[in-house]
């Protein structure tokens, strides 16, 4: 049980250099999600995917991208990072309604 | 206004006693649910109990339950019978379901810390 498959675990950047942080999900669902986690701020919503071929902003979506490649698989695309985006991505997925999201084991990333 | 509160950045309990983690929440949709998770310290993010806003009864999953108080607003997790294992960052969120596409809105979190 694979469950969602977040890719890489760690990474570390350069000011101004380009990455895109992978997500699968094996659970047939519909929705999937990118948070940010920085300490004392909780998860906040960078993107989601209500369905295949649509995406919608978050709270926090500045200097992100997403594509839905299909319906497994939402990709995190950062153009050009920054420090500020030093954090701890997840990705997670979901039916809608009361069903809780299912979250990947996370990205730490690093921006120097 | 936030929309949901947890008010204890830490908690600190003995082995096999209970505690309580605060949540209270804002919203004006009458459907909404609210969900709890846990994040140990390796960083996984672990569903743990679910109440929607129109359960007749406060939910229970094993040693986890909530004390819904829909007056008050709060959805406060109850661990009975603490364990080591319990150790960990505690994270409340609501998803409001007429509010176009529902997302979830977490919390900031309170960290458990549960002692021998």
């Amino acid at each position: 049980n694979a469950g969602v498959t977040q890719t890489p675990k760690f990474q570390v950047l350069k000011t101004g250099q380009s990455m895109t942080l992978q997500c699968a999900q094996d659970m047939n669902h519909n929705s999937m999600y990118w948070y940010r986690q920085d300490p004392g701020m909780g998860l906040r919503l960078i993107y989601y995917s209500a369905s295949e071929g649509t995406t919608d902003k978050g709270e926090v979506p500045n200097g992100y991208n997403v594509s839905r490649l299909n319906k497994r698989e939402f990709s995190l695309r950062l153009e050009s990072a920054a420090p500020s985006q030093t954090s701890v991505y997840f990705c997670a997925s979901s039916e809608p309604g009361n069903q809780p999201q299912h979250f990947g084991d996370g990205t730490r990333l690093s921006i120097l | 206004a936030q929309k949901i509160t947890q008010t204890q950045p830490g908690m600190f309990v003995q082995e096999k006693e209970a505690v309580t983690l605060d949540c209270t929440y804002d919203t004006s949709d009458p459907s909404y649910g609210l969900f709890w998770y846990k994040q140990p310290s390796s960083g996984e993010m672990i569903f743990l109990i679910y109440q929607g806003s129109y359960d007749q009864q406060n939910a229970t999953e094993g040693r986890y339950s909530l004390n819904f108080q829909k007056a008050r607003k709060s959805a406060n997790l109850v661990i009975s019978a603490s364990q080591l294992g319990d150790s960990a960052m505690y994270f409340c969120a609501m998803r409001e379901f007429n509010s176009g596409y529902s997302t979830l809105t977490f919390g900031k979190g309170t960290m458990l810390l549960v002692s021998p």
